[in-house]
């Protein structure tokens, strides 16, 4: 149980375009998803936290403008990255809990997207 | 000061080697802990979560102390399968917070 599905796993788009990322939950229902990011030898960063229904909570020094989240039903939130340059280059991942947002029932994470910007 | 630090590696060891892990987490209003491993290019996957009573699995041991704020992961009789990046995990609230990561290489 607790499956997380990301698509697309990887992704090469030309600098000013946006990209679209999904996460779904699977087999259960996320009334909060997180989304983070992780650079060459980095830990995963959070980015911001996707809650159903309405807006997402962004991290400091994260711009809303540009990662745009998206969380219209329980079972899947989107990530458009806004015209995209080299720097947001990274690898990005989902994540959710069948414990609805509670950190100690431990997370179920995507398989991640690796986004290259030209 | 980084919320949650360790020690980055690598960790060179051979086959059957025990192994510790270190983590220290500096926000003590922090509620639950865990282990991930993070292979090469591929998402976090949940190891263990750690107790203050301890909790094993297997060959994996994890420990808490939270009046030092310390967390600790060994492993023992290491196999080649282990090597991978182990990451400290702390939650407070609905957050997770992530150390960078220590780097485990067993070699034959």
């Amino acid at each position: 149980g607790a499956v997380v599905s990301q698509h697309p796993s990887w992704v090469i788009c030309k600098s000013g375009t946006s990209v679209k990322i999904e996460c779904r939950s699977l087999d259960f229902q996320a009334t909060t998803m997180f989304w983070y990011r992780q650079f060459p030898k980095q830990s995963l960063m959070l980015m911001a936290t996707s809650n159903e229904g309405s807006k997402a909570t962004y991290e400091q020094g994260v711009e809303k403008d540009k990662f745009l989240i998206n969380h219209a039903s329980l079972t899947l939130s989107t990530l458009t990255v806004t015209s995209a340059h080299p720097e947001d280059s990274s690898f990005y991942i989902c994540s959710a809990s069948p414990g609805q947002g509670r950190s100690g029932y431990g997370y179920t994470f995507g398989s991640g997207t690796r986004l290259t910007v030209v | 000061r980084k919320e949650v630090e360790q020690d980055p590696g690598p960790f060179n060891v051979p086959e059957g080697a025990t192994v510790a892990f270190n983590c220290t987490y500096s926000n003590s209003a922090s509620q639950s802990f865990f282990w991930y491993r993070q292979d090469c290019r591929k998402e976090p996957k949940l190891l263990m979560s750690v107790y203050s009573s301890g909790n094993e699995d297997g060959r994996f041991t994890a420990q808490l102390n939270r009046a030092s704020q310390y967390i600790s992961l060994l492993i023992r009789d290491s196999k080649l399968s282990d090597s991978a990046t182990y990451l400290c995990v702390v939650g407070y609230g609905n957050k997770l917070v992530f150390g960078a990561g220590t780097i485990l290489r067993v070699k034959s």
